[in-house]
């Protein structure tokens, strides 16, 4: 499997234009994850999805921010419009169902490269 | 709300020697997973242990071993014979059964030769 993929690994833009990042999980993974890392808030969520479903979005930060899963090996996290302090890294993981695969690995989120975003 | 702490910035050691990276967490639940990932300059989240609550065995993984105090709420991380290769930012990491993890700010290793 070739990880957790996402894109692209980094944009720069200026204020006020849309940003959209797209991820795409481990095949079978059940649960999707978008985190935000800056110097000064570390690493925060913003939403997780649990098959194709938002479960916990209360981290995203305002109206400006939308994420989605259309199905299982795609979701998209999107900005519109884009401040400058949107800039950070974004990055995307996925895990396995717990009740599944309790042995080897459930609960372990799988991170992607990240995505590096510059609102000038 | 469940908050992981660390309060050792910056962090360094020699090669060779062993470093301890400390990490606090506050909870009221009785089950619930601990991580340690780590950062190198190439920004990759890569998960380095983890510690399932319910087991009172310390975790190890090869140089990388685990001190847990349940009851002390403390989840620190042991490198033994530290490489070059170690230097990278590390996070301690909390999760309940929601697969959520909540992380904290870091700290950041320094190997030196």
């Amino acid at each position: 499997d070739a990880g957790v993929i996402q894109s692209p690994r980094h944009e720069v833009t200026e204020m006020g234009q849309e940003v959209t990042l797209r991820c795409k999980p481990i095949s079978g993974h059940d649960y999707l994850f978008w985190y935000r890392q800056t110097m000064m808030r570390g690493l925060e969520l913003l939403i997780y999805f649990n098959n194709n479903v938002p479960i916990d979005d209360s981290g995203m930060p305002e109206d400006r921010f939308s994420a989605k899963m259309p199905n299982a090996s795609f979701s998209t996290l999107k900005i519109q419009p884009s401040e400058p302090r949107d800039s950070a890294v974004y990055f995307c993981a996925s895990s396995p169902h717990p009740g599944r695969d309790r042995a080897s690995g459930a609960n372990v989120l799988t991170f992607g490269a990240g995505s590096r975003l510059t609102v000038l | 709300a469940q908050t992981v702490t660390q309060s050792q910035p910056e962090m360094s050691v020699q090669e060779a020697e062993t470093v301890t990276l400390s990490c606090t967490y506050d909870t009221s639940e009785s089950n619930y997973y601990l991580f340690w990932y780590k950062q190198p300059p190439s920004r990759q989240m890569i998960l380095v242990i983890r510690q399932e609550a319910y087991k009172q065995q310390n975790a190890t993984e090869n140089r990388f071993s685990v001190n847990f105090q349940k009851a002390a709420k403390s989840f620190s991380l042991k490198i033994s014979d530290s490489q070059l290769g170690d230097t990278a930012m590390y996070f301690c990491a909390f999760s309940h059964n929601t697969d959520k993890l909540i992380f904290g700010t870091g700290t950041r290793l320094q190997v030196f030769p």
